[in-house]
């Protein structure tokens, strides 16, 4: 079963440390999403590609953030000089657009001390 | 500014119907009802989806009412397994903001041996 995998599972960093996450969608899903969770909360829409096209990134997507999708396949999203509330599971979903069933991946872990 | 409402926690019986009410009065003609589930430490799992009509799968069955401003999501013969916060979402699948699932804080369903 070849699902939505992502990479690293867990990250701790210190404050002020970049970090990178990775995620690869199902093969023949164009869209890729990304979302943020935190505690006790829902997850939270982040950012959205369309092949490699980013078209939409919430306000909640600072400076601080980027995330690519280069040749339309894996994702990346780096996160900049962390800050403490930047501490969350990240999930990366992908679908194929026809009905927005999304299948996410089990999320990064990030830790920020 | 929440589109659904939904009960914070139930608790259902091993091998009896779990039954999980979801209000969302202010839905729109466009919009879908989606249903996801979250097991702990895991991404959302997409359930089930309807505009209008009842729709059933092999995880489960969603009862929307006639004038749509209500649903409930029903699994048959809950297991310990369906133990997770279930998500319902309204959304405008194909539409503009379609891809930005909105998520409450869900119902946290215990199923009790």
């Amino acid at each position: 079963d070849t699902g939505v995998s992502q990479d690293p599972r867990h990250k701790i960093t210190k404050r002020g440390q970049n970090v990178t996450f990775r995620c690869d969608p199902i093969s023949e899903h164009n869209r890729l999403y990304w979302y943020r969770q935190t505690l006790g909360q829902g997850p939270e829409f982040l950012t959205y590609f369309q092949n490699e096209a980013q078209l939409e990134k919430s306000r909640l997507l600072s400076d601080r953030f980027s995330a690519e999708r280069p040749k339309g396949s894996f994702s990346t999203l780096e996160i900049q000089r962390t800050e403490q509330g930047d501490s969350a599971m990240y999930l990366c979903a992908s679908s194929t657009g026809a009905n927005e069933k999304l299948f996410f991946g089990s999320g990064t872990q990030l830790s920020v001390l | 500014d929440a589109k659904t409402t939904q009960p914070t926690s139930m608790d259902c019986a091993e091998g009896r119907a779990a039954n999980l009410p979801c209000n969302h009065s202010t839905i729109s003609g466009n919009e879908y009802v989606y249903w996801y589930r979250q097991i702990h430490s895991q991404g959302p799992q997409y359930i089930i989806h309807g505009l209008k009509n009842n729709e059933t799968n092999e995880m489960a069955s969603l009862i929307i009412t006639e004038d749509r401003k209500s649903s409930t999501l029903i699994l048959p013969h809950a297991t310990l397994r369906d133990t997770a916060v279930y998500y319902c979402i309204v959304s405008a699948a194909g539409g503009v903001g379609s891809y930005q699932l909105t998520f409450g804080k869900g119902t946290k369903l215990s199923v009790i041996p």
